[in-house]
């Protein structure tokens, strides 16, 4: 499958726990984003990364929640101490490049229940 | 900032009727536009972009949408739908300065086919 791969697709923590969501972007892409979509709404902006860099964070919420892309291996959302309001599907889509004229492909998310 | 809205939330139309889905952008220059649509439990998959040029654009599925700049209006229309497009559709607009990339959507128009 030379999609956006996302793993897990579902995933359930307790309050408290750790979440780690994987992105493995397209072949030949470098750029990842992570959005975040709530029940009935739509896909909200998280971050924005390149290899080894945080290119834009703007949409990462200030506490408990971190990304990285490094140079091997998948594109990891982290989010420490869950709360119920962490409950959502996060998207993962890539690029081969920067710009937003660059259609991002999206994965088929990871669905994160908080218990 | 750039935003975007959806007017209608929820949309049901006969199969083989006709059928346009209303997106509103907020953007200062000329922006960059996409059409995306979510099947249950799948992620988003890229219908057609809008960035230069021709203001009609024809995209996968039988869709096309028209950039209208005077009404800030990037309307998705097929001439006959069928049962499987039933799903939600979201349009989003992308920055038009430099590296800027995230996409912003708007909440979504999810779409019921009736036979």
């Amino acid at each position: 499958n030379a999609g956006v791969m996302q793993n897990p697709r579902h995933l359930v923590r307790r309050r408290g726990q750790e979440a780690r969501l994987r992105c493995s972007p397209m072949k030949g892409h470098s750029h990842v984003y992570w959005y975040r979509q709530l029940p009935e709404e739509g896909l909200k902006f998280m971050v924005y990364l390149q290899k080894e860099n945080i290119i834009d964070e703007s949409g990462m919420p200030k506490e408990r929640f971190s990304a990285e892309f490094p140079k091997e291996g998948p594109s990891i959302l982290r989010i420490q101490q869950v709360v119920r309001g962490d409950s959502a599907a996060y998207f993962c889509a890539s690029s081969p490049g920067a710009g937003g004229s660059q259609p991002q492909h999206f994965g088929d998310g990871t669905r994160l229940s908080i218990l | 900032a750039q935003s975007v809205t959806q007017p209608d939330i929820h949309i049901t139309v006969s199969e083989g009727a006709s059928l346009e889905l209303r997106c509103n952008y907020s953007y200062g220059a000329t922006p960059y536009l996409f059409w995306y649509v979510q099947s249950p439990g799948q992620g988003l998959q890229l219908l057609l972009k809008y960035f230069s040029g021709d203001t009609l654009v024809q995209g996968i599925k039988g869709f096309e949408a028209e950039f209208k700049r005077s009404q800030s209006s990037f309307n998705l229309r097929k001439p006959s739908v069928h049962w499987s497009d039933a799903a939600e559709y979201f349009c989003a607009v992308g920055a038009n300065t430099g590296t800027a990339s995230k996409l912003t959507f708007g909440t979504g128009t999810r779409l019921q086919v009736t036979l």
